[in-house]
């Protein structure tokens, strides 16, 4: 069956440091993978996408990157800050039209 | 530019009553999906459209239909509400399939 996995657990940083989270699919060929970020009691807003063929997608203190052979992106977020602190959620098209998120991964950024 | 608009925002039903939900975007997307997010399921796709007039079933379609007979709307419609429908429900709409806009969600318990 089709499965999204991210971070299990919450995670928590110190403020300034780097946040690493996991995304890892099964049983998808996606053409590309999508990271939002949801607040709560907000619905998910869009980050990044990055494509199959792309290995790394930078914006501002976020970073991408995508290993379509381990079936996996990471997620990181440079120089934390308290703001950071929300679920974020990976996505993948398949199929053409419908994506599929993940269940999320809660991140707190501790001042 | 309103983006994403969903009604209601919150709203009790009684087991087997019916209801609809609307969701309206201003930014002329041909894509529009709903999905509902339960805790620890994460975001579930239940109905999408690709464009006016048509409508597909998401991975969760059951007890629930839907319209698109205008562009810019897309209706969720609960015909008999049941106690596992309890749900956070939200709407998004796409241009091109690569990037999602959500609407703030709407709150449904069934009693």
């Amino acid at each position: 069956s089709q499965k999204i996995e991210q971070n299990s657990e919450a995670l928590n940083i110190q403020e300034g440091k780097t946040a690493t989270l996991t995304c890892n699919y099964t049983n998808y060929s996606p053409a590309y993978l999508q990271w939002y970020r949801q607040d709560p009691g907000r619905g998910p807003v869009f980050l990044l996408l990055i494509r199959e063929n792309e290995k790394e997608k930078r914006k501002e203190r976020l970073k991408v990157t995508f290993d379509t052979t381990l079936k996996q992106s990471l997620f990181h977020i440079t120089a934390s800050q308290p703001a950071d602190s929300a679920t974020y959620l990976c996505a993948l098209e398949d199929t053409g039209n419908q994506f599929y998120f993940g269940t999320g991964t809660s991140l707190t950024v501790i001042p | 530019n309103a983006g994403v608009t969903q009604t209601p925002k919150f709203r009790v039903l009684k087991t087997g009553q019916s209801m609809t939900l609307l969701c309206a975007q201003d930014m002329n997307h041909e894509y529009m999906y709903w999905y509902r997010q339960d805790p620890g399921m994460g975001l579930r796709l239940i109905h999408y459209s690709v464009g006016e007039g048509t409508t597909a079933k998401g991975e969760v379609p059951d007890g629930y239909n839907v319209s698109r007979l205008k562009k810019q709307n897309f209706l969720l419609g609960l015909e008999s509400a049941a106690p596992s429908q309890t749900s956070v429900y939200f709407c998004a709409s796409s241009p091109a399939v690569e990037k999602l806009f959500f609407g703030s969600g709407t709150q449904l318990s069934v009693l």
